[in-house]
Order: C-alpha cells, then structure tokens, then sequence
C-alpha cells in the first residue's frame, strides 16, 4: 500500500525551530518529486515547498524562502521540512505529497497521494 | 501568480441532485493544468481530477471535470451521500522556477 506518515509536529514559540518528517512507503520513494503543503485552521491549502526525486532541485513558496529548508533522504524513504524562524502565521496542518508522475517537472503536476498531516502551533 | 477563484463558495444540494462547481483563473493555465481535490472534515485531501479532465485511479464515473484556458469545471452527476465535503481546484501549469502553484479558495457541497 502506498502510504506518506508525517511526524514531528508540535507546539512551538515564535522565533523557534521544528523539523517535520514524512516517511514513505509503498513505491520507489527516489523516483518521486514531493511537496509540503499546509491548511491553516479553518483556511484553504496552501503550496509550501517542493523537491526532486534525487533531491537536486528544491522550490519553495515566497512566504517560508529564507526560512524554510525541504529535503529528502532517499536511503531512509524519508522527506523532511526544516522550518526555522516560526511565525504565528506558520500555524497549520502540514502534510506532505507524492507527485503521481515521475517524468514531469517538480511542482509541476498534481499530488495523488497525501500523508495524514502534522499540527504546527507557533505561539508563545 | 495566478490567482483561483472558485464559485459558489458554497452548494446546497439534495442526494440524487447535479452540482456544478467552478475554478475562474485569473490567467490562461498552461496545458489545462489543473486538478480537483475533494477534502472531508479532519483528512487530507484527495485527488479527483487531474489535467483537467482525467479522472484519478479509484474515482468514481460521477466525477467529471472540464474547461481550458482560464475557466473549469467539476460536475457530481449525482451527489452520494458521501459527496458532501469541501472541493479544491489546483493549478500546476504555472510553477516553480518561474511560477507557484497555488489552490482555490474551495467550495463546499452541503446537505440542502
């Protein structure tokens, strides 16, 4: 069964740090472009970031650039969110997403499959 | 950035009944790039349509999707009970480097 669990989710302080991870299962984990995604309470979704199959291209939404870091570890099926610099406005479910086609662009094609998705609270 | 506007916010509709949901960008999106996703209270979303009009593995053949250009549309031909959720559109014609994607607003079916 193809399946994305995020974990790492949690409480935070503004200013902080928190590290969100997504482990993959399912299919060749290298072979996928993915995404972050998030839904503030109650709001629409909302692109995050977004990174190769082999990890050497990244892409991120203008409201996390410079704060934000989205990686991948392809040995350990594991995709990672870095998020520094934490803003009230950062507050929201994060899931992760696997692009369905492994010949198109990054960030270039819908998501067919989503993790269940992790809360970030940033608040003092 | 190109900017989805979907219409109505909100659908009161009966089971057995048609609803008719649109996604208007607010530029051309590139090679009919879009997709649909329905999203239930408390879960992630999930994918219905893509390019378009292409129908995602598992989907029922109620589901339809149609347009180009700046103006789409997601058909129910009949609403399920099941059906009663929140719908997005998503367009990845323009993105990254030179573009982002970027999600509608949603509408969300209601029992009437």
């Amino acid at each position: 069964e193809v399946q994305l669990v995020e974990s790492g989710g949690g409480l935070v302080q503004p200013g902080g740090s928190l590290r969100l991870s997504c482990a993959a299962s399912g299919f060749t984990f290298s072979s996928y472009a993915m995404s972050w995604v998030r839904q503030a309470p109650g709001k629409g979704l909302e692109w995050v970031s977004a990174i190769s199959g082999s990890g050497g291209s990244t892409y991120y939404a203008d409201s996390v650039k410079g704060r934000f870091t989205i990686s991948r570890d392809n040995s350990k099926n594991t995709l990672y969110l870095q998020m520094n610099s934490l803003r009230a406005e950062d507050t929201a479910v994060y899931y992760c997403a696997k692009q369905p086609d492994p010949l198109r662009a990054v960030a270039g094609d819908a998501f067919d499959i989503w993790g269940q998705g992790t809360m970030v609270t940033v608040s003092s | 950035e190109i900017v989805l506007t979907q219409s109505p916010a909100t659908l009161s509709l009966s089971p057995g009944e048609r609803a008719t949901l649109s996604c208007g960008a607010s530029q051309s999106v590139s090679s009919s790039y879009l997709a649909w996703y329905q999203q239930k209270p408390g879960l992630a979303p999930r994918l219905l349509i893509y390019d378009a009009s292409s129908r995602a593995t598992g989907i029922p053949d109620r589901f339809s999707g149609s347009g180009s250009g700046t103006d789409f549309t997601l058909t129910i031909s009949r609403l399920e009970p099941e059906d009663f959720a929140v719908y997005y559109c998503q367009q990845y014609g323009s993105s990254p480097p030179l573009g982002t994607l970027t999600f509608g607003g949603g509408t969300k079916v209601e029992i009437k």
